[in-house]
């Protein structure tokens, strides 16, 4: 069976400083990895994927997550954050089929 | 307007009550899920529908109920809410991608108080 784990339960950090948001997976077979970012009262929302291809991936808002098969690792990052970027963001993996399987979420806040 | 809805946004229910979380959705996704968010856990799979007719019990499924008669319905029942019940409640669907690639959209949630 797979697993998420997301090593940091909050992470605060200054406007314009970059982020790192870490997530390291388990699983026996292929993977589709995921972040989802929660802003409050809201749904999750999808920031980035990746299915195949090359190991780093962007979305649209300036976060990257590289793939890491070695390390089996999907770590979030952003070179400059805005205080907009404060929520709550998911990894997830899904394995041999279609359930997805979350992290337990890292609360960013970016601090003024 | 297209996406997933779910309803009721808030719901406080007393212990031993019966209660039902709606979902709708209007895209025609095969695949619908309820997880429950609580603090500290994430999300975690109660119940999930790979079509109309078709469920399959996810890592939490005790104490809950689901049907599917229709494509765009994926209502959840309690059927004795106890305390530990008490959550916010997503209910998600994704297309039938190959291989299972797609993502998940989500409804804004509906917060569960069993009192």
């Amino acid at each position: 069976a797979q697993s998420v784990t997301q090593l940091d339960s909050q992470v605060p950090v200054f406007e314009e400083a970059p982020v790192e948001l870490r997530c390291n997976y388990s699983s026996s077979v292929s993977v589709y990895l995921f972040w989802y970012v929660q802003y409050p009262n809201q749904g999750l929302q999808l920031l980035l994927k990746y299915l195949s291809g090359s190991t780093l991936v962007e979305s649209i808002n300036g976060f990257e997550a590289e793939f890491n098969k070695s390390q089996t690792s999907f770590h979030l990052r952003k070179p400059s954050v805005h205080i907009s970027d404060t929520a709550e963001y998911f990894c997830a993996v899904r394995a041999g089929g279609f359930k997805t399987i979350f992290g337990a979420g890292t609360r960013l806040f970016v601090k003024a | 307007d297209a996406g997933i809805t779910q309803s009721p946004r808030y719901k406080i229910t007393e212990t031993g009550r019966q209660v039902t979380l709606m979902c709708h959705q209007t895209w025609s996704h095969s695949y619908m899920f309820w997880y429950r968010q609580d603090l500290g856990h994430g999300l975690r799979l109660i119940y999930y529908s790979a079509a109309a007719d078709i469920t399959d019990k996810g890592e939490v499924p005790d104490g809950y109920v689901v049907s599917r008669s229709k494509t765009e319905n994926f209502p959840l029942t309690l059927e004795s809410a106890t305390r530990s019940q008490t959550s916010v409640y997503f209910c998600a669907s994704s297309e039938a991608g190959r291989g299972h690639n797609s993502p998940l959209h989500f409804g804004n949630g509906t917060r569960l108080t069993v009192t």
